[in-house]
């Protein structure tokens, strides 16, 4: 069965340092990937899908990256964070019947 | 282009109440519909989906919705409330893209209070 995977599940970050999010996925070849960004009263705002390795598009512009290296392995980037990235970020999978979440990462920045 | 729109951002209930989310859709060719429920600091739970087969749609948890085309709705309901049903609901929609994407657009979300 396919799984997904995402870490860490918390994270505090200094304004200003790097940030690195990783997700994998298990038991499904060339999926599509996603990070969503869940902010307090906002709903599931999606920040980047990929169809393939090396294949990003960015739905809104802002200060973070996404990077596929592999099939299975989607991560979320920034060389600087700020206070405004603080949020709960979702990496999920999806095929037309459906999407498929990670545990999401508590993200503050102070 | 495809969108959801759900009504009310918090919905009370009383346990053993009828539970009633509110779910409509936009969407440009037909749509696979999805409610998903997402607890405390986790990630979000499919609930059920519509993929154009049964209109009345049963999902987990006691839960079950009915797409509408005449509507462009696809309600959430649950006869009898549970405290444990207490989340935040999410209504979502997708369809088929160009090179295999499929871009799931989701709600605002809303929150279900369920008082003893």
């Amino acid at each position: 069965s396919q799984t997904i995977h995402q870490w860490p599940a918390t994270l505090v970050q200094p304004v200003g340092s790097p940030l690195s999010l990783e997700c994998t996925v298990e038991g499904t070849s060339n999926p599509n990937l996603y990070w969503y960004r869940q902010a307090a009263g906002r709903g599931l705002q999606l920040l980047f899908y990929s169809v393939g390795i090396g294949q990003i598009s960015s739905e809104v512009p802002q200060n973070l990256s996404a990077s596929r290296p592999q099939d299975r392995q989607f991560i979320l980037s920034s060389k600087k964070l700020l206070l405004s990235d603080s949020g709960f970020y979702l990496c999920a999978w999806s095929v037309l019947t459906g999407a498929f979440f990670g545990q999401g990462t508590r993200l503050t920045v102070v | 282009a495809q969108s959801v729109t759900q009504l009310g951002s918090h919905v009370s209930v009383s346990e053993g109440a009828l539970v009633l989310l509110r779910c409509n859709y936009s969407s440009s060719v037909p749509p696979y519909l999805f409610w998903y429920v997402q607890y405390p600091n986790q990630g979000l739970q499919l609930l059920l989906k519509y993929t154009s087969a049964a209109t009345l749609v049963k999902g987990i948890n006691g839960f079950e919705a009915e797409f509408k085309k005449s509507e462009t709705s696809f309600h959430l309901t649950k006869p009898s409330a549970h405290m444990s049903d207490a989340a935040e609901y999410f209504c979502a929609v997708t369809s088929g893209g160009s090179g295999g994407y499929q871009k799931v657009t989701f709600g605002t979300g809303t929150k279900l209070q369920v008082i003893p």
